[in-house]
């Protein structure tokens, strides 16, 4: 089992639509989570942390995170064609290090 | 803004050469990491550092070294570079707990 694992890709959605992102992880010690943005050939970018249960809001994006589930999810309101993109979650390991999952490419369709 | 930079966007090397990527940073994180980011594989960690001259190796050690003798500069080291090395490096800083900062990445091509 991979330590941070997402939902394979790519995700499609129309303009204006909810895009919903997952990842489970397997370190039940793990304490931070993170979502970022990586564009083609760019380097990822933070856009979302999360440390607690419960939503984390912050503009058209929600963070959801259920420490009992093991899961985090990343939900993106009224999608827009910039939002396409590769999503990265990242979990932290002991001493600080994170732990990437293999990305979910989305792609919104005007 | 925290800002990491990598000093070269874009690096050709021949095969055997010795091949230094240098990162600073200029907001005083403690930790600076050097990961590696390939097609199907994701970003995977090569070596870490919590501390001035401290280093760690990561997951994927093998063929790389390191240096740190200053809290903004971190450098990834080559010794002889192959093929298999041609990659996106990733430099990233942080304050411990909180998210990366990643430099623009260095795509390094070994011939």
């Amino acid at each position: 089992q991979k330590e941070v694992e997402q939902n394979s890709g790519p995700l499609s959605v129309p303009e204006g639509a909810i895009a919903s992102l997952n990842c489970t992880y397997s370190d039940r010690g793990s304490q931070s989570f993170f979502w970022y943005r990586q564009y083609s050939g760019k380097s990822p970018e933070l856009i979302m942390s999360i440390y607690s249960n419960g939503d984390k809001e912050d503009g058209r994006f929600t963070a959801q995170l259920n420490k009992a589930s093991q899961y985090v999810s990343l939900l993106i309101r009224d999608s827009q064609p910039s939002d396409s993109a590769t999503y990265l979650c990242a979990v932290n390991r002991a001493g600080g290090k994170l732990i990437f999952g293999q990305g979910t490419e989305l792609s919104v369709k005007p | 803004d925290v800002k990491v930079t990598q000093s070269s966007r874009y690096l050709v090397k021949r095969t055997g050469e010795k091949v230094f990527l240098e990162c600073v940073q200029d907001m005083d994180h403690e930790n600076m990491f050097w990961y590696r980011q390939d097609p199907g594989l994701g970003l995977r960690l090569i070596y870490f550092s919590y501390d001035v001259k401290m280093k760690e190796k990561g997951d994927i050690p093998e063929g790389y070294s390191v240096s740190r003798e200053k809290k903004e500069r971190f450098s990834l080291i080559l010794e002889s570079a192959s093929t298999n090395q041609t990659s996106m490096y990733l430099c990233a800083s942080s304050v411990r707990g909180y998210g990366y900062t990643f430099g623009s990445g260095t795509r390094l091509t070994v011939v």
